[in-house]
């Protein structure tokens, strides 16, 4: 059965680093999103994005967040410069189309200290 | 926004009993999704159900759209059912897919 990988699993970054989350998408899907879960927390929208460009982004995705689709199965996350506040568990998703089923990855524990 | 109520968050069941959580949304959806969180943190989709009833082994779930609410029924709830049930909703004006997630049941299956 088709599925979405994330790697890496668990990661650990010092505070005002670089990180780029790894994410492959359901083959056959045109709609792919970001998602964060802090800890204890209920998860929340990052960003979506279909056709090469970014559809919609929550207030959450500022200026130092991004996101690529480098080639034509990946799909990345980076956060320029990490603060602690951005320790959270990062799901990616994909879907057909935009109200179709979403599907997630397993998620990347980021710990930023 | 539109908003996603989840009740209750937090539940205690002994093993074989049946469960119902519920789930309501504050607009019109065009996507309605039932998750479980199992302890590792995997979102695992349970149903896929804008409108209607859907049935899987002893889970089942119910969307009334025009009333604006949904429900997630466990039956002979088993250990391996603990967790968090997340309920999320696309709005229905919108085409990008974002989901709104509701805060979550925590069901904990004693043996």
């Amino acid at each position: 059965e088709p599925e979405v990988t994330q790697t890496p699993s668990h990661q650990v970054t010092q505070m005002g680093q670089e990180v780029i989350l790894r994410c492959v998408p359901i083959s056959n899907h045109l709609y792919f999103y970001w998602y964060r879960q802090i800890l204890g927390q209920k998860v929340e929208f990052l960003v979506s994005f279909y056709n090469n460009e970014i559809s919609e982004k929550s207030e959450i995705f500022d200026d130092q967040f991004s996101v690529e689709r480098p080639d034509g199965s990946n799909f990345t996350l980076k956060i320029r410069s990490t603060k602690l506040e951005d320790s959270a568990m990062y799901f990616c998703a994909s879907s057909r189309t935009g109200y179709t089923e979403a599907f997630f990855g397993q998620g990347t524990r980021l710990t930023v200290v | 926004g539109i908003q996603v109520e989840q009740s209750p968050p937090d539940l205690i069941l002994q093993e074989g009993a049946n469960s119902t959580l519920r789930c309501n949304f504050s607009d019109s959806v065009n996507n309605l999704q039932w998750f479980h969180q199992n302890p590792w943190g995997q979102l695992i989709n349970l149903f896929y159900i804008p409108s209607g009833t859907k049935q899987n082994g002893r889970l089942s779930a119910t969307t009334v759209a025009t009333e604006r609410y949904s429900l997630l029924y466990i039956s002979s709830s088993q250990t391996t059912d603990s967790g968090v049930y997340f309920c999320a909703v696309e709005r229905g004006s919108s085409n990008t897919g974002k989901l709104i997630f509701g805060q979550g049941t925590t069901l904990q299956v004693k043996p």
